[in-house]
């Protein structure tokens, strides 16, 4: 049973535009949400964060956005960049040091 | 300073060899994890230590075992590996208390070949 779910396992989008990726969340128990940016064979890196008592958190180029009632997270990147290029994980986590649970990635790709 | 170090980057051996792996923080987070990541897969979770204590062991083989030296360092003993145990191997710290400062961050990863 998947507890986070990103449905697309890749995503397309031209330079200079948004892009948005999406992720969901079954456990109501998860209170604070991030998001990671990984290239092949390297660690991931953390990239951006919301607590559940925020509905959107921005740091400059990325934002995500929290939807608690429909279960449902997404990270805004705009405007999209070559580098962004990457794949991208969702995670999800509650107080209380038990294990971040992640999404199985979607993979960027910014064409210029 | 979020850095989360692992050493060594790449690492070649046999189904015979013992070779450890090294992770070392310094954010003072006192719960690290050993995770193991195949191509195009997301992290799955191998071992958690908190405050130096084994906390979960995700029915990991016994040819893999862990240590906690102390609250910086995380290692991890190999021996006697499959070719199938070949991937990536993150490292990962979190602090406590709440919001933010329980971010995790990870090591830049072993990438493990088994001959």
């Amino acid at each position: 049973d998947q507890q986070v779910k990103q449905n697309s396992p890749s995503l397309s989008v031209q330079e200079g535009r948004i892009s948005i990726l999406n992720c969901d969340y079954t456990n109501s128990m998860f209170d604070y949400f991030l998001w990671y940016k990984k290239y092949p064979a390297e660690g991931p890196t953390f990239l951006i964060s919301i607590s559940s008592i925020k509905d959107k958190n921005e740091d400059g180029r990325f934002t995500v956005f929290l939807n608690k009632s429909a279960k449902h997270l997404s990270l805004h990147i705009v405007p999209s960049q070559p580098g962004d290029s990457a794949g991208y994980f969702c995670a999800a986590g509650n107080s209380g040091n038990t294990p971040l649970v992640f999404g199985k990635g979607t993979r960027l790709s910014v064409i210029a | 300073d979020t850095e989360v170090t692992q050493t060594p980057k790449h690492l070649v051996m046999g189904m015979t060899n013992k070779k450890s792996l090294k992770c070392e923080q310094h954010m003072g987070h006192r719960a690290m994890y050993w995770y193991k990541q195949k191509a195009k897969k997301p992290p799955e979770l191998m071992f958690v230590y908190s405050y130096e204590k084994l906390s979960i062991n995700e029915s990991v083989p016994s040819r893999f075992s862990p240590e906690c030296p102390n609250s910086s360092l995380l290692n991890l003993h190999l021996h006697a590996l499959q070719p199938e145990d070949s991937a990536l191997y993150l490292c990962a710290s979190r602090g406590t208390g709440g919001g933010a400062r329980e971010t995790q961050y990870f090591g830049p990863g072993t990438r493990l070949l088994v001959l």
